[in-house]
């Protein structure tokens, strides 16, 4: 089945690194995407890997993916206040069109001083 | 400057009415998309469209409507059919072609019904 776990909430201190972890079910998912979400806001594309990379680095952001655990996980490198937001992890299962993709519920990132 | 534009920002109706929600994107992606987020839930897709004049029920679609007749606009009719419809409405839209398919949101209309 379709389905995308997320931890809902994580506290860091600014200047630390974040780890969010995103778990997924379908082996076979094509693309997985992180979002941000501030409040009241849409959502933005931080970043999104192929199935068939195991990382990805831009800027602060390290995508790992562990295809045989079916694990996603985005690293936030040097914390800062404004990283404080929803993230979303999402998963595309269909390969050759726009289709929908799978979205968990989100982990909120908190940041303290 | 390109991006998806929704509005409005915040909308008010009593219960029975039907409301539009618009979604306009100057991005000139082929597909669109509309999401329903209750708080402390993810994205629930609604419907979705991935060329003109064809679109998609996505997952909860009953008491919804759309309908695509430009390839910029993809506005969302909430009837008063659709048993809960206060939420947060979030459009997006994405480029066909790529392979990543990723989508672009809009900044999302926060729909009140009383």
């Amino acid at each position: 089945g379709e389905d995308v776990e997320q931890s809902l909430f994580l506290s860091v201190r600014e200047g630390d690194s974040s780890v969010i972890n995103c778990t997924y079910t379908d082996s076979s998912s094509t693309y997985l995407y992180w979002y941000k979400q501030e409040p009241g806001a849409g959502l933005q594309l931080l970043t999104y890997i192929f199935s068939n990379m195991d990382m990805k680095q831009d800027q602060r952001l390290t995508v790992l993916l562990n295809k045989k655990d079916k694990h996603l996980s985005l690293r936030i490198a040097d914390t800062q206040t404004g990283d404080s937001a929803i993230y979303f992890c999402a998963e595309r299962l269909d390969p050759s069109s726009a289709s929908k993709i799978i979205f968990g519920s989100g982990t909120r990132l908190s940041i303290r001083p | 400057d390109g991006g998806i534009t929704q509005s409005p920002k915040y909308l008010f109706r009593k219960e029975g009415q039907n409301v539009t929600l618009s979604c306009e994107q100057n991005l000139n992606h082929d597909a669109m998309y509309w999401y329903r987020q209750d708080p402390g839930q993810g994205l629930r897709l609604i419907y979705y469209s991935q060329i003109v004049n064809d679109f998609q029920k996505g997952d909860i679609a009953e008491g919804y409507s759309v309908s695509r007749e430009k390839k910029e606009s993809f506005p969302l009719t909430v009837t008063s059919a659709q048993k809960n419809p206060t939420a947060f409405y979030l459009c997006a839209s994405s480029p066909s072609g790529t392979g990543s398919y990723e989508q672009y949101f809009g900044p999302g209309t926060r729909l009140t019904v009383t």
